[in-house]
């Protein structure tokens, strides 16, 4: 079964600084897609970015981008220029290529400081 | 586009009785919705997958009799919570895949509250 780890629980950033929340994943799949959501206090699920496997380029989304080490099994989402409404809490996500079921990490919660 | 809602999104019931919480697509027909459950800073947790005309298919360890699904039409899936009990108090969250793709859009979530 695939897993998703988060390892960071809580993370901090001050304002206009960057930031990289770590997920890695475990799969026996060659192709899948991995995701970044976003929650905020309204508890809305916002997709913030996704990535295909088969893609060796990272995607990037104005100030979020992704590293995505497909041989470590690493995916990593980088905040540059951290803003106040950057705080939520990020979830990493992974579903198969052809599957409907998206598993998630336990979440980091991202503070920004002013 | 693309838009998810869920009604209501709180709702507080008293212990025993049932309560129903809507999923609808508002702009595209959805041949599958899925709902989850959320505790207070945890992860999504699926519940269940409901096709569009068929039984829903529950995840291990959801009482399928406790939290019945059904998804009527493309754009409607209905949980009914069946003799609530203040541990079914979560955050009830829905998501919606739009036919012939496999991306999903989710609800807002609600907040239920057994008393």
């Amino acid at each position: 079964a695939q897993t998703v780890t988060q390892s960071q629980p809580e993370m901090s950033v001050q304002e206009a600084e960057t930031v990289t929340l770590s997920c890695t994943y475990d799969t026996s799949e060659s192709d899948y897609y991995l995701f970044w959501y976003k929650q905020p206090p309204s508890r809305q699920m916002i997709l913030v970015i996704r990535q295909e496997a088969y893609k060796q380029q990272n995607a990037t989304e104005n100030r979020f981008s992704v590293n995505f080490q497909k041989a470590a099994k690493s995916f990593s989402l980088k905040i540059s220029d951290s803003q106040l409404g950057d705080a939520a809490m990020y979830f990493c996500a992974y579903r198969t290529e052809y599957g409907n079921k998206l598993v998630f990490g336990a979440g980091t919660i991202l503070r920004v400081k002013s | 586009g693309a838009v998810v809602s869920q009604h209501p999104s709180w709702v507080i019931c008293k212990s025993g009785t049932s309560v129903k919480i809507e999923c609808r697509s508002l702009d595209f027909q959805a041949t599958t919705m899925f709902w989850y459950r959320q505790f207070p800073k945890q992860s999504l947790m699926l519940m269940a997958t409901s096709n569009e005309g068929s039984k829903a298919t529950y995840e291990q360890g959801v009482e399928k009799d406790k939290f019945l699904i059904n998804h009527a039409s493309l754009t409607l899936s209905t949980l009914t919570v069946t003799s609530a009990h203040p541990e079914d108090s979560s955050f009830y969250i829905c998501s919606a895949k739009l036919a012939g793709t496999y991306e999903q859009y989710f609800g807002p979530g609600t907040r239920l509250t057994v008393t």
